[in-house]
């Protein structure tokens, strides 16, 4: 079975400019979430879909972040435009629908690490 | 909102040592617990996790943790470490909301055993 793959592995960009980050989630799973690590602090929620809906996207910074999951299926997070402090590792992880289950173990991706100069 | 406190950012340890990180949350009500660990180069992992029953849970490559809910605390413990468990440990929290999961991690603790 494949993981959650995330793409770019790396990005450098100039402030200013417009990023567009990718994850496809494990086949299947209804439940797509998005994270970020700023170096050396905690890895942050910043939102959650359930299927093409947003569940919950209280941790979003700003509106310069903007993320879509159309069709239920990958999911891009778009930030735009670009900042410093924008800089960090993004997480995507996916976990599946499980009937009767609160909750449940989400599998993460790889990551991209994102560089605002 | 609820926390996560992992109080040791950086432990050295040499092989054969045990090891024990610690971690407490701030949440008054029924969670969920994680340990997540994240190799050199590779993805976050899931080491183990506490949902209910038996506070002393068991995880991969040897590890465990204990869920002391009076402490709010879920400690990860290994006897004996080796050279291939350098890596970060993430714990982690959600809390019990019957459906929707909003996971919060501690700042990670960096694992370096010397050989």
């Amino acid at each position: 079975e494949a993981g959650v793959t995330q793409f770019p592995s790396h990005s450098v960009i100039e402030k200013g400019q417009t990023v567009t980050l990718r994850c496809d989630p494990i086949s299947g799973h209804d439940n797509l979430y998005w994270y970020r690590r700023v170096m050396g602090k905690e890895i942050k929620f910043l939102l959650h879909f359930v299927k093409e809906s947003k569940q919950d996207e209280s941790g979003m910074p700003n509106n310069r972040f903007l993320a879509e999951r159309t069709g239920g299926t990958y999911s891009t997070l778009k930030v735009q435009p670009a900042e410093l402090e924008d800089s960090g590792v993004y997480f995507c992880a996916s976990s599946p629908k499980l009937p009767g289950r609160s909750t449940d173990t989400q599998y993460f991706g790889p990551g991209t690490r994102l560089t605002v100069l | 909102a609820q926390s996560v406190s992992q109080h040791n950012h950086h432990v050295i340890l040499s092989e054969a040592a045990s090891l024990e990180l610690g971690c407490n949350y701030s949440y008054g009500g029924t969670v969920n617990l994680f340990w997540y660990v994240q190799y050199p180069g590779q993805h976050l992992q899931l080491l183990l996790k506490y949902f209910s029953g038996d506070p002393l849970v068991k995880g991969i490559k040897g590890f465990e943790a204990e869920f002391i809910k009076s402490k709010f605390s879920f400690n990860l413990r290994k006897p004996s470490v080796q050279w291939s468990d350098t890596a970060e440990y993430f714990c982690a929290v959600i809390p019990y909301s019957g459906g929707y999961q909003k996971v919060t991690f501690g700042t990670g603790t960096k694992l370096q055993v010397i050989p």
